[in-house]
């Protein structure tokens, strides 16, 4: 079974640029999770959804970001407009059946730089 | 004080040495603790699970002290195959998942 996707792998942008992380979780996990990494901050959760429904975004950093989940297998993460300051790696995770006790699986991870 | 503290490290050991590492959490009522694994440039993969009695898994062990609000991981007869950066996970006092910032091991020939 595949394991989560994420598109695209790498995104070179410029400051004011419209940016969208695209992620597949794995089939059948009701839980999937967006995830910011950073040298200075290590990873750190934007927003999950459990069936589709945002749960908590708690964790996004300001009206710039937006994130939707159209139905099980697709999710996108938006940032708009792009700022220096978001360049991180972005992954996004899928679990089966809990947020908080199950293993989450991670995809490859988005690498943004913005110019 | 942040939710999940660990030693950033680098903590470089020959092969075949025992290596521990520790990590402090601050909700005391976080229920679930993790051990992930980070390779560089790589995605985190879940290593063990963390249970109140602690587990092991081969050469791998993680504890749970609940009095002192730690837990470790101890890795017997390392390889360097585990180079690695060792994400400790607790919860936050809304069920979700807290991430450290990680231990870096690097294990030499």
């Amino acid at each position: 079974d595949a394991g989560v996707i994420q598109s695209p792998r790498h995104e070179v942008t410029e400051m004011g640029q419209e940016v969208t992380l695209r992620c597949k979780p794995i089939s059948g996990h009701d839980y999937l999770f967006w995830y910011r990494q950073t040298m200075m901050r290590g990873l750190e959760l934007l927003i999950y959804f459990n069936n589709n429904v945002p749960i908590d975004d708690s964790g996004m950093p300001e009206d710039r970001f937006s994130a939707k989940m159209p139905n099980a297998s697709f999710s996108t993460l938006k940032i708009q407009p792009s700022e220096p300051r978001d360049s991180a790696v972005y992954f996004c995770a899928s679990s089966l059946v809990s947020a908080s006790t199950d293993t989450q699986y991670f995809g490859p991870g988005t690498r943004l730089t913005v110019l | 004080r942040k939710e999940v503290e660990q030693d950033p490290g680098p903590f470089n050991v020959p092969e075949g040495a025992t290596v521990a590492f520790n990590c402090t959490y601050s909700n005391s009522a976080s229920q679930s603790f993790f051990w992930y694994r980070q390779d560089c440039r790589k995605e985190p993969k879940l290593l063990m699970s963390v249970y109140s009695s602690g587990n092991e898994d081969g050469r791998f062990t993680a504890q749970l002290n609940r009095a002192s609000q730690y837990i470790s991981l101890l890795i017997r007869d390392s390889k360097l195959s585990d180079s690695a950066t060792y994400l400790c996970v607790g919860l936050d006092n809304t069920d979700k998942l807290i991430f450290g910032t990680g231990t870096r091991l690097q294990v030499f020939p």
